[in-house]
């Protein structure tokens, strides 16, 4: 069993959709929590962090943690084509090893 | 743009060969991470240098090796390419390696085909 679960979709969605992005964990020890946009052929950048349980908000993206379900979310609104991509989930202890999800394919039709 | 440099882009190798990836770091940081990404999978962990030192590996052979300059700037070096090397090589840099609320920034990336 994988630590990080990701369904890695494809997930289409129409321009305008709120999309939901999901990950489970199975490790108790992760506290710092990110999620990764990266498109084709380049390297993940970096659209949130967040520390243990909570909500974040930046923007269109939101953040969740619930460190008792051991599952995190990330919720875009107003999701538009320039968001289509794949976000990769990932998370880390104290050790700075991340660990990460398979990643969700995004697309988002205009 | 995360300042995250990687050399070189694309790279071509057969089995059994030796290869050499680089990866500059973002301006301040002395810490690079090194992760493989298979087509279609998340990155995996291989290795973490802190101030020139290895802080942590995962679950790679030692074949892979690492080395960290005193500028920061990083190598990752294979030995004996297997056809399951071919992957994407990210380097992620940060500061201060030890503890994970340190925000990794990654560069671009190398393609290796092995062949």
């Amino acid at each position: 069993q994988k630590e990080v679960e990701q369904d890695p979709g494809p997930l289409s969605v129409p321009e305008g959709a709120i999309v939901s992005l999901n990950c489970t964990y199975s490790n108790s020890a992760f506290q710092y929590f990110m999620w990764y946009r990266q498109y084709s052929r380049k390297g993940p950048e970096l659209l949130m962090y967040t520390y243990s349980s909570g909500n974040k908000e930046d923007g269109r993206f939101t953040a969740q943690v619930d460190k008792s379900s051991k599952y995190i979310s990330l919720f875009i609104r107003d999701s538009q084509p320039s968001d289509s991509a794949t976000y990769l989930c990932a998370m880390t202890s104290n050790t700075g090893k991340l660990i990460f999800g398979q990643g969700t394919t995004l697309q988002v039709k205009p | 743009e995360t300042g995250v440099t990687q050399s070189p882009t694309h790279l071509i190798k057969t089995r059994g060969q030796q290869v050499t990836l680089r990866c500059s770091s973002q301006s301040g940081h002395n810490t690079v991470s090194w992760y493989q990404q298979a087509l279609g999978q998340g990155p995996q962990f291989i290795f973490q240098y802190y101030r020139e030192e290895e802080n942590g590996r995962g679950n790679f052979p030692p074949r892979f090796s690492g080395l960290q300059f005193p500028n920061y700037s990083s190598e990752l070096n294979v030995n004996a390419l297997e056809l399951d090397d071919s992957a994407l090589y990210l380097c992620a840099s940060s500061l201060a390696g030890r503890g994970g609320k340190d925000t990794q920034y990654f560069g671009p990336g190398t393609r290796l085909t092995v062949l």
